[in-house]
């Protein structure tokens, strides 16, 4: 069965430093999303991309985040200069349909564990 | 906004009991709900979504939730719970993105 993979499962930084987290979607999906969850609370939305660009994006996803496709398979989460409440698992979802069809459910990764020091 | 709540942070149930987690939502306009399950470290697995139609939907691993458009529910259940169902339960709402809720801890003993 497909699944969306993650690399790393668990990245260390300092503050201030950039790191890049890395995904593979389903081959065949079209959407792809970032979510992340900080220990103990919600999973949040942070940003959603189609087409090569973003669709949408929460007011987490500042001007620090960037994301990527930078090939046919790769989808990547960049965090230009990290801070102490930017540890947190970050997870990639893809879907097939997106908001145009609602019904299309996100597959997710297993997440990468950033710990920012 | 979309929104979902799960007013319970554990379920406690024996093994071979029925299972239900709760959840309600407060959308504008028609819901599309789903339900999320995540073992220790794992990513969130997809179990079943309601867009339209019935309002009984069954879904992965034996479950099944119940949609009421009345009482704004969307509850998650399962007949008779095994200890490999103990787990962290999302309940989620959807419009461009999905918005969780808090998470449930389900635990089923032996």
């Amino acid at each position: 069965e497909p699944e969306v993979t993650q690399t790393p499962s668990h990245q260390v930084t300092q503050m201030g430093q950039e790191v890049i987290l890395r995904c593979v979607p389903i081959s065949n999906h079209l959407y792809f999303y970032w979510y992340r969850q900080i220990l103990g609370q919600k999973v949040e939305f942070l940003v959603s991309f189609y087409n090569n660009e973003i669709s949408e994006k929460s007011e987490i996803f500042d001007d620090q985040f960037s994301v990527e496709r930078p090939d046919g398979s790769n989808f990547t989460l960049k965090i230009r200069s990290t801070k102490l409440e930017d540890s947190a698992m970050y997870f990639c979802a893809s879907s097939l349909s997106g908001a145009g069809g609602l019904s299309g459910e996100q597959y997710f990764g297993p997440g990468t564990r950033l710990t920012v020091t | 906004a979309q929104s979902v709540a799960q007013p319970e942070d554990q379920v406690n149930v024996a093994e071979g009991n029925p299972l239900t987690v709760k959840c309600t939502y407060s959308v504008s306009g028609n819901p599309y709900l789903f339900w999320y399950v995540q073992y220790p470290n794992r990513g969130l697995q997809f179990l079943l979504k309601y867009i339209t139609g019935d309002n009984l939907v069954k879904g992965s691993y034996g479950f099944e939730a119940e949609f009421n458009k009345s009482q704004t529910s969307f509850h998650l259940k399962k007949p008779s719970a095994l200890v490999s169902d103990s787990a962290l339960y999302f309940c989620a709402v959807r419009d461009y993105k999905l918005s969780f809720g808090a998470g449930t801890t389900v635990t089923v003993r032996a």
